[in-house]
Order: structure tokens, then C-alpha cells, then sequence
């Protein structure tokens, strides 16, 4: 089945500065790629996803980015602000009808 | 829009004794998935329900079952707690339909002592 590693599995930078998580995945057939944020005391919530047809995709500060061929992607916030604090999970879907497989998660801490 | 809704927030447990959950899925969505969050494994698959049937499984013992009803509101129960069983457990609903995001809720964090 689907693997995905994620790292860093903590993180912790200035706020203002940029931020980086990437995740690797071990299927190929995998084609949606969604990042999730999960902030103390909360479920995860959705901030972006990426499917396979597209290499990049950006939201304001939020962008992912897809390597098929490396078979990686890799979230990118920048101007980061001390609410980007906060647990990021990286998944990986095989197709519609099968779970999500998610990384084991990012401890991101912005630093005033 | 109300969104997710488990309950109960917190629970306690004994070892052996049974337990279950409840999720109220996001008005008109008709698929349920369970998923199991501890430190050290992050988020785990349980199962996934849709229109009352499981469609999907994760790799658990059968002391963890579930449900779902009609009005897709879904159950788990998991029976003869074990210490290990201690996590957040999550909901998440969605359309069910193609590539449709999961919507979580906040979680049960149930502790088995």
C-alpha cells in the first residue's frame, strides 16, 4: 500500500521567514496530494491540495509544489506569521474511493 | 454550514470495558471515516462508511467496529479497551463523491487507564 514520509517532524523559524515541509510517497499511481493543518484542540483542516496533472499551485503565502518523477511534494509558506504555528500533515490518495494516507505530521513553531 | 460534530469531547475509560463514539457528518454529506491520531503514529485509517456501508478498511483488530445510520451520522465502538486503544479520535465527512476534501471534526481524546 501507500507509504508517505514527511519531514521535517519539527520546525521552528522566525517569524517573517519562510517555511518548508516535504513529503515523499512510494506509490506512482498516487494523484491527489492534499496538506492539512491542525491547529491545538482542533481537527485537521484542509489549506491546499495538488493533483498530479499540475506542479505547483499557490494560495497567498501557501504553495505546494509536485516531483512526480521524485515522487515528492513540498508545502512552502512564506512571511510566516506566529498563526502559521501549528501541526501540518501531508497525505497522499491512490484515487476517490480509497483513504487518505497521511505523513506522520510537522510541528511547525514561528517564533515572534 | 455546522460542520463535524463528535461526541463526546473527553472520555475515560477502564481497561476491558467498551466504548463508543459518535460523529455527525456535515449536512448532505454522506461519507464517514474514522482515522485513529496518536504521537507516535500520527493519523491512522480506521475505517470509511458511505451510504451505510463500509467501503473501506484500515489494518485494526476487530475490538474496533462502526457504523453508520441512515441520516449518515456514524458510531465506533471499540470493546475491551486495552491501554494502547489511549488516542484522539477523529471524524471526517465529505460528499463521497470522486475526489471530494474530508471535513474533520475535533475529535474524541479517549485515555484508558
Amino acid at each position: 500500500g501507500e507509504n508517505v514520509e514527511q519531514h521535517p517532524s519539527t520546525l521552528s523559524v522566525q517569524e517573517g521567514d519562510s517555511a518548508v515541509i516535504k513529503c515523499t510517497y512510494s506509490d506512482s499511481a498516487s494523484n491527489y496530494f492534499p496538506w492539512y493543518k491542525q491547529e491545538l484542540g482542533k481537527g485537521p483542516q484542509l489549506i491546499i491540495d495538488i493533483r498530479s496533472n499540475v506542479g505547483e499551485k499557490k494560495d497567498q503565502r501557501i504553495a505546494v509544489t509536485l516531483n512526480k518523477t521524485a515522487k515528492h511534494f513540498s508545502l512552502h509558506i512564506t512571511e510566516t506569521q506566529p498563526e502559521d504555528s501549528a501541526v501540518y500533515f501531508c497525505a497522499a490518495d491512490l484515487s476517490g474511493n480509497t483513504p487518505l494516507v497521511f505523513g506522520k505530521g510537522t510541528r511547525l513553531s514561528v517564533i515572534a | 454550514k455546522a460542520g463535524v460534530t463528535q461526541t463526546p469531547r473527553y472520555l475515560i475509560k477502564t481497561r476491558g470495558q467498551q466504548v463508543t463514539l459518535s460523529c455527525s457528518p456535515i449536512s448532505g454529506h454522506r461519507s464517514v471515516s474514522w482515522y485513529q491520531q496518536t504521537p507516535g503514529q500520527g493519523l491512522q485509517f480506521l475505517f470509511e462508511y458511505f451510504s451505510e456501508t463500509q467501503r473501506n478498511k484500515g489494518n485494526f483488530p476487530g475490538r474496533f467496529s462502526g457504523r453508520q445510520f441512515s441520516n449518515s451520522r456514524s458510531e465506533m465502538n471499540v470493546s475491551t479497551l486495552e491501554l494502547g486503544d489511549s488516542a484522539l479520535y477523529l471524524c471526517a465527512s465529505s460528499s463521497g463523491q470522486g475526489r471530494s476534501p474530508l471535513h474533520f471534526g475535533n475529535g474524541t481524546r479517549l485515555t484508558v487507564t
